[in-house]
């Protein structure tokens, strides 16, 4: 079974408009973490935000926050304020368990095109 | 070095050939991951090395993949007899130990098998 799912293969947003990117997981552990890279055209991935299982609050970086819908399972990005420089892949990915010891799972993305 | 680094860059070999790409992770993370990015598409977890722990090979496609870490430091990711489908980006990540640390990629080997 997928561990993490994107469902959304490519999203466009217009310029200075906000856009959300889907992201659901699939866990039994009730301690896990859940992260979002970002992938430009050069091919580094940039490390955006980061949500703990535990976390009371929504994470917000900047521009980005998570939408952090923990009985869905959810955990979807929402970057505001859409500039051009956001179009790029956007991987959703989870680690289970607490301290680190297990592995980081990605889902299979979301290319962003930002339109002018 | 100040971040994860992967050699070669670049990699074009015949099929049925062996290939060798290494990964330096940041000084001091424990934690260590191989992943494959075929073009356009997810990661695909291959390996995770943790401190002295075992490694989880789970990700590994086939028995032609293996991966070592010497040390606790420098890793080698072996494809032996290379085919035409294990073209692909292959990425490295380290973390320092911590549920709540991002891993830091490398800029990836691009293999392509000819």
């Amino acid at each position: 079974a997928q561990k993490i799912t994107q469902t959304q293969p490519g999203m466009f947003v217009q310029e200075k408009e906000a856009v959300t990117l889907d992201c659901t997981y699939d866990t039994s552990d009730p301690s896990y973490g859940l992260f979002w890279y970002k992938q430009p055209s050069s091919g580094e991935m940039i490390f955006l935000i980061y949500q703990g299982s535990y976390d009371q609050q929504n994470a917000t970086e900047g521009r980005y926050s998570l939408n952090f819908q923990k009985a869905r399972k959810s955990a979807n990005l929402v970057i505001s304020a859409s500039q051009l420089g956001d179009s790029a892949m956007y991987f959703c990915a989870m680690r289970e368990g607490a301290g680190g010891y297990n592995k980081l799972i990605f889902g299979a993305g979301t290319r962003l095109a930002v339109h002018p | 070095g100040a971040g994860v680094s992967q050699s070669p860059s670049n990699k074009v070999t015949e099929k049925g050939k062996d290939v060798e790409l290494r990964c330096d992770p940041i000084s001091g993370h424990t934690a260590l991951y191989w992943y494959r990015q075929s073009l356009g598409q997810g990661l695909e977890f291959l390996i995770y090395f943790q401190g002295n722990s075992a490694p989880d090979k789970s990700g590994l496609p086939s028995d032609r993949f293996s991966a070592e870490r010497t040390g606790g430091s420098v890793s080698t990711l072996t494809i032996q007899r290379t085919q035409q489908e294990d073209s692909a980006v292959y990425l490295c990540a380290s973390s320092s130990r911590g549920g709540s640390t991002e891993a830091f990629f490398g800029q990836g080997t691009r293999l392509t098998v000819v």
